[in-house]
């Protein structure tokens, strides 16, 4: 079964600060790796994600996820937070032919200007 | 492009009583899920459906819940009765139907929030 794993669960930040959020799955085959946001009063939408190629992604609003295969983690990274960042993020995983998403329990951000 | 709803955003029932959610998925869209966030804990899959078919409920918690999507639109989720541990956010998702299609993003709806007292 897969399993999904991130490690902060409440990180307070001020602005222009960089974000590291972790994320460590398991999961035996191929893996897809995603990034979601909550921001407070919205529905979560996606901010990233990867299944091949390059393993470093590019995302919206200036995030990006490494994906480390010996490590199995995907981490999600900002180099300079905004108070807009504050939200709640979560990792999910889903792999080969199997559509449902495992999720992370959520790392919720706190910016504050 | 309208985006996932779902109806009611809130629903506050007594133990066992019956609530039915309601998700419109994005239009053309052929995949819709179900997923659960029970207190703060991980959003959990509860059901797939492709089009009007069930492809995996084996998130499903028990019989007392039961998803339909007839006609390969719109879905609902009942709960008869309901118990105080179905209490939670229930998400909807869908994403279109694509080679690959493990790879798909799955767009979210706003979630309804289920109390029961």
């Amino acid at each position: 079964a897969q399993s999904v794993s991130q490690h902060n669960h409440h990180v307070i930040l001020s602005e222009a600060a960089s974000l590291e959020l972790g994320c460590n799955y398991s999961y035996g085959g191929t893996v897809n790796l995603f990034w979601y946001v909550q921001y407070p009063g919205q529905h979560l939408q996606l901010l990233l994600k990867y299944f091949s190629g390059d393993p470093l992604v590019k995302g919206i609003k200036g995030f990006e996820a490494e994906f480390i295969k010996s490590k199995f983690s995907f981490n999600l990274r900002k180099p300079s937070v905004q108070w807009s960042d504050t939200a709640e993020y979560f990792c999910a995983v889903n792999g080969g032919n199997d559509y449902k998403l495992s999720f992370g329990a959520g790392t919720t951000v706190t910016v504050r200007a | 492009e309208a985006g996932v709803t779902q109806f009611p955003s809130h629903s506050v029932i007594e133990k066992g009583q019956t609530v039915t959610l309601r998700c419109d998925p994005i239009s053309g869209h052929d995949n819709l899920y179900w997923y659960r966030r029970v207190m703060g804990k991980e959003i959990k899959f509860l059901l797939h459906f492709v089009k009007e078919s069930k492809q995996d409920e084996s998130g499903m918690p028990n019989n007392r819940f039961l998803a339909e999507r007839t006609g390969g639109t719109y879905s609902t989720l009942k709960v008869q009765p309901a118990e105080l541990e179905d209490s939670g956010v229930y998400f909807c998702a869908s994403s279109q139907d694509q080679a690959g299609a493990s790879t798909d993003t799955q767009y979210f709806g706003p979630g309804t929030r289920l109390t029961v007292l």
